[in-house]
C-alpha cells in the first residue's frame, strides 16, 4: 500500500452532478489536508483536519463539503461546481500539527473538470 | 504571515549544469523551509527542510540548500542536473507554532536540456 492514495485520478463532472474525493493514508498519521492546485497559482490550503476535528476551513465556497469519517480516510464531497473549480486536488497527512514537523505526505491528486 | 517567493516559473538547463533555484521567504517568527518536488502526474514529494542546526541541508537525489537569515533566502541548488530532475520544484515556509501550515511558493517548473 502507497503511504497516500487519492481515488479517481480524474474526473469529469457537469456543473450540477454530485461527485465525492477520497483519500486514504496508510501512515498512521492523525492529520489530514485537502489542497487545491491550479496553474500558475500557489497550493491553496483548503481544510485541516486533526483527530478528525476540522480545525482549519480556508474560506472554501460550500460547494464544497468535506469529510474526515476517521484519522485514515478523507473525502471531499462535491456538488454544484463552477468551471473555475477545474484543477487538481492533493490530498495530504502529516503526523500531529502541534509537533509540527512541517513535513506533508501527499498522494497524487484527483484532476477535476468541470465542464 | 508567511510567504514565500519564486521567480521564473520555467527554468532550463542544460543536461550536467547547475540547478539553481531561488526561493524567499518571509516571516515575523524563525520559520521551518521545506522543498518539495512534484514529478509529472504525481503528488508532492520532499526533498529536503530545514528546522534547526546546520544551515546546509542536503536532500535526497543529491541537492542541497542553504538557510540565508541575512538574505531570507532557501535556495536550491544541485551540482549537475539530470534529465530525470525535470520536474516542478515548490518552496514552502512554515511557522514555529505548533502546526502544520505551508505557504508555497508559485514553483518552478526545471525543464532539462540534452
Amino acid at each position: 500500500e502507497t503511504g497516500v492514495t487519492q481515488t479517481p485520478r480524474h474526473l469529469v463532472m457537469g456543473m450540477t452532478n454530485k461527485k465525492s474525493l477520497k483519500c486514504e493514508q496508510h501512515l498512521g498519521h492523525n492529520a489530514m489536508y485537502w489542497y487545491k492546485q491550479s496553474a500558475k497559482k500557489p497550493l491553496e490550503l483548503m481544510f485541516v483536519y486533526s483527530l478528525e476535528e476540522r480545525v482549519e476551513n480556508n474560506s472554501v465556497p460550500s460547494r464544497f463539503s468535506p469529510e474526515c469519517p476517521n484519522s485514515s480516510h478523507l473525502f471531499l464531497h462535491l456538488h454544484t461546481l463552477q468551471p473555475e473549480d477545474s484543477a487538481l486536488y492533493l490530498c495530504a497527512s502529516s503526523q500531529d500539527p502541534r509537533e509540527n514537523t512541517g513535513e506533508l505526505f501527499f498522494g497524487e491528486g484527483s484532476r477535476l473538470t468541470v465542464l | 504571515a508567511q510567504s514565500v517567493t519564486q521567480l521564473g516559473s520555467h527554468v532550463s538547463v542544460s543536461e550536467g549544469a547547475l540547478v539553481l533555484l531561488r526561493c524567499n521567504y518571509s516571516s515575523s517568527v524563525p520559520p521551518y523551509l521545506f522543498w518539495y518536488v512534484q514529478y509529472p502526474n504525481q503528488g508532492l514529494q520532499l526533498l529536503l527542510k530545514y528546522t534547526t542546526g546546520a544551515t546546509l541541508v542536503k536532500g535526497i537525489n543529491g541537492f542541497e540548500a542553504e538557510f540565508k537569515k541575512s538574505e531570507t533566502s532557501f535556495h536550491l541548488t544541485k551540482p549537475s542536473a539530470h534529465m530525470s530532475d525535470a520536474a516542478e520544484y515548490f518552496c514552502a515556509v512554515s511557522d514555529r507554532h505548533g502546526n502544520n501550515r505551508l505557504a508555497f511558493g508559485k514553483g518552478n517548473q526545471v525543464v532539462v536540456i540534452p
